[in-house]
């Protein structure tokens, strides 16, 4: 069965760090574009990072420098490190494999929940 | 910066009746880069039309995507009452690189 499941979330304080992990199974991990996408409670969604290889990374323009995106393909695992988080980066975090073509999320998570609040 | 709008928000229907679901782009989108998904209440996001109108794997036929350029249309022929939930379209190619609607709530009447 092809699986994602995030995990890493959970409280901190304004202008703290954490790693979120997405563990991947079921499919050929290293040969998809992986992303994180986050959705705000009550709200939308929202793309936040894409990444094929080390030097095949993308970001949302309004988290570039704070949000970082890696892989370990020996472990099918997928990483997003955020340094200095705000209050507004409250949300539940995604994983999601890009479907080619199509350019869209076939395969989701089930989210992993970060709450920044003091 | 490419802004998608759904259209309606919220849409009150009853099982058995048709819905359909309106997405405008603000620029030009490619059809190969328009896709719909289906969220439920506490459970992630589900693909169910990419390209503009392929179904994804596992989408009932009910389930059918249309357009091009600015405006794409989902249609469901007869809603099931598993259909109840949040659609979102979504597109790739501009900034940023993947871009979603705000959502159109399908609600029970």
């Amino acid at each position: 069965e092809v699986q994602l499941v995030e995990s890493g979330g959970g409280l901190i304080q304004p202008g703290g760090s954490l790693r979120l992990s997405c563990s991947a199974s079921g499919f050929t991990f290293s040969r998809y574009y992986m992303s994180w996408l986050r959705q705000a409670p009550g709200k939308g969604l929202e793309w936040v990072s894409t990444i094929y290889s080390p030097g095949s990374t993308y970001y949302a323009d309004s988290l570039k420098g704070r949000f970082t995106i890696s892989r370990d393909n020996s472990k099918s695992t997928l990483y997003l490190h955020m340094n200095s988080l705000r209050t507004e980066d409250t949300a539940v975090y995604y994983c999601a494999r890009v479907k080619l073509p199509g350019d869209c999320f076939d395969i989701w998570g089930q989210g992993t929940m970060l709450t920044v609040s003091s | 910066e490419l802004v998608l709008t759904q259209s309606p928000g919220t849409l009150s229907l009853s099982p058995g009746q048709r819905a359909t679901l309106s997405c405008r782009a603000s620029q030009s989108v490619s059809s190969s880069y328009l896709a719909w998904y289906q969220q439920k209440p506490g459970q992630a996001p589900r693909l169910l039309i990419y390209g503009a109108s392929s179904r994804a794997t596992g989408i009932p036929d009910r389930f059918s995507g249309s357009g091009s350029g600015t405006d794409f249309t989902l249609t469901i022929s007869r809603l099931e009452p598993e259909d109840f939930a949040v659609y979102y379209c979504q597109q790739y190619g501009s900034s940023p690189l993947f871009t979603f609607g705000p959502g159109t709530k399908v609600d029970i009447k």
